[in-house]
């Protein structure tokens, strides 16, 4: 079974300072990836996807991640981190096919600083 | 911008009662789904609904949960008799997939709590 991992529980960074968020997947071709956030008592927000094509993918809010085969990584970064950015991020891969279907890591909590 | 909703946004009710959670997706979305989260733990997939039937769902969804689309715009998720454990916050989404790998827009949650 495809397994979604985030390693860090728990990030703090000051604002305008930089983030990467880390992702791993476990599967056996490259699946569906895709980035949310949920704030304090909110839904999840689509942030951006990675489906083919450039590895590199623009999101909202500034956001931006990198797909790396070799590494089964596709981590979430932003260049300069605003306060309004602390929340909770998920990654989650989608394998695809007839029945679509999230896989969620654990999430990272992002405290920012002022 | 278009947006999927559910009601309620808090369902408190005692543990054998039976629930319904309430969604309306994206209109023009032909694909619908149901994630929950335990407090402090991650996003499950529960079921996925096309066409008036269920695509897939996963151990979680057994017996005691049903779907259904009774109308042409709302999408619900019955607890027949609810435990303890059911407690969580339960969220809809729905994706149009017309073309190429879905994107799923997710619902604001139902948060669920069993007493």
């Amino acid at each position: 079974a495809q397994s979604v991992t985030q390693p860090d529980i728990h990030i703090t960074v000051s604002e305008g300072a930089s983030l990467e968020l880390r992702c791993n997947y476990s599967y056996g071709a490259t699946p569906y990836l895709f980035w949310y956030v949920q704030s304090p008592g909110q839904g999840l927000q689509l942030l951006l996807k990675y489906f083919s094509g450039d590895t590199l993918v623009q999101g909202i809010k500034g956001f931006e991640a990198e797909f790396k085969r070799s590494q089964s990584s596709f981590n979430l970064r932003k260049p300069s981190v605003h306060w309004s950015d602390a929340a909770e991020y998920f990654c989650a891969v989608d394998e695809g096919g007839t029945a679509s279907k999230l896989t969620f890591g654990t999430g990272t909590r992002l405290q920012v600083t002022l | 911008e278009p947006e999927v909703t559910q009601t309620p946004s808090h369902q408190v009710t005692q543990m054998g009662q039976e629930v319904i959670l309430r969604c309306v997706p994206i209109s023009n979305h032909l694909y619908f789904y149901w994630y929950r989260q335990i407090l402090g733990q991650k996003v499950e997939f529960l079921v996925s609904f096309y066409n008036n039937e269920i695509s897939e769902k996963s151990e979680i969804f057994d017996d005691q949960f049903s779907v259904e689309r009774p109308d042409g715009s709302n999408f619900t998720l019955k607890i027949r008799s609810t435990k303890l454990e059911d407690s969580a916050m339960y969220f809809c989404a729905s994706s149009e997939k017309e073309r190429g790998p879905p994107e799923q827009y997710f619902g604001p949650g139902t948060r669920l709590t069993v007493t």
